[in-house]
């Protein structure tokens, strides 16, 4: 079992540009978070999907947009991207419990210039 | 609204010290604590949580309801135990894990 695991390692983006990033998680996980961590900072919640619907959501403008297939795979849009939008986002997988440990993957590293 | 605080962002011991990790919450309701640990050039992963009532690694970590309080305890810290430790909170009616901003643990030989 391969884990959680994300694509592209690492990313680097024009200010305005849209992006897009994979990840497939845990065998026999079909709950998906995302989240964003800055230099420094502690991962910040942007949202999770679970049946192919994001369930909840974080304080991110819409720009922020994501998506899960019916593998469980799941995709994070980010339009319009902003210099402050460079960061480590991290996915991570579960079990539909809210109370479900989450399986992080190695993240993407976004920088926006 | 839920928040997470770790009031310090590193701790540095030297080995065979006790080890404790600070983390207070602000949650409506009855929250699910969890440490997660990210290890040098590894990913994030789960230490231990509370309703386990496990030790892992020789950590330990107790709810306090009354001080809202999840702090992580080691009697004897080893030197692989340095890390980044995070704090992390979730429950029922907000089902989203949100995390403090993370302690960087040294251990010194």
């Amino acid at each position: 079992d391969a884990g959680v695991t994300q694509s592209p390692t690492h990313l680097i983006k024009t200010r305005g540009q849209q992006v897009t990033l994979r990840c497939s998680p845990k065998s026999g996980h079909d709950t998906v978070s995302w989240y964003q961590q800055a230099l420094g900072q502690g991962p910040q919640f942007i949202f999770q999907y679970y049946e192919e619907e994001e369930r909840q959501r974080g304080n991110f403008p819409d720009r922020f947009s994501g998506h899960q297939f019916p593998n469980y795979s799941s995709e994070l849009n980010v339009n319009a991207l902003l210099l402050g939008d460079s960061a480590l986002y991290l996915c991570a997988s579960s079990l539909g419990n809210y109370n479900s440990p989450l399986h992080f993957g190695n993240g993407t590293r976004l920088t926006v210039t | 609204a839920q928040r997470v605080t770790q009031p310090e962002k590193l701790l540095s011991v030297f080995k065979g010290a006790p080890v404790e990790l600070k983390c207070n919450y602000s949650y409506s309701g009855s929250p699910e604590l969890f440490w997660y640990v990210q290890y040098s050039r590894q990913r994030l992963q789960l230490l231990l949580r509370h309703i386990s009532r496990e030790s892992i690694k020789g950590f330990t970590a107790d709810l306090n309801k009354g001080e809202t309080s999840f702090h992580l305890k080691k009697p004897f810290a080893q030197e692989e135990d340095s890390a980044m430790y995070y704090c992390a909170a979730t429950s029922y009616n907000t089902d989203k894990l949100i995390f403090g901003t993370g302690t960087r643990l040294q251990v010194f030989p």
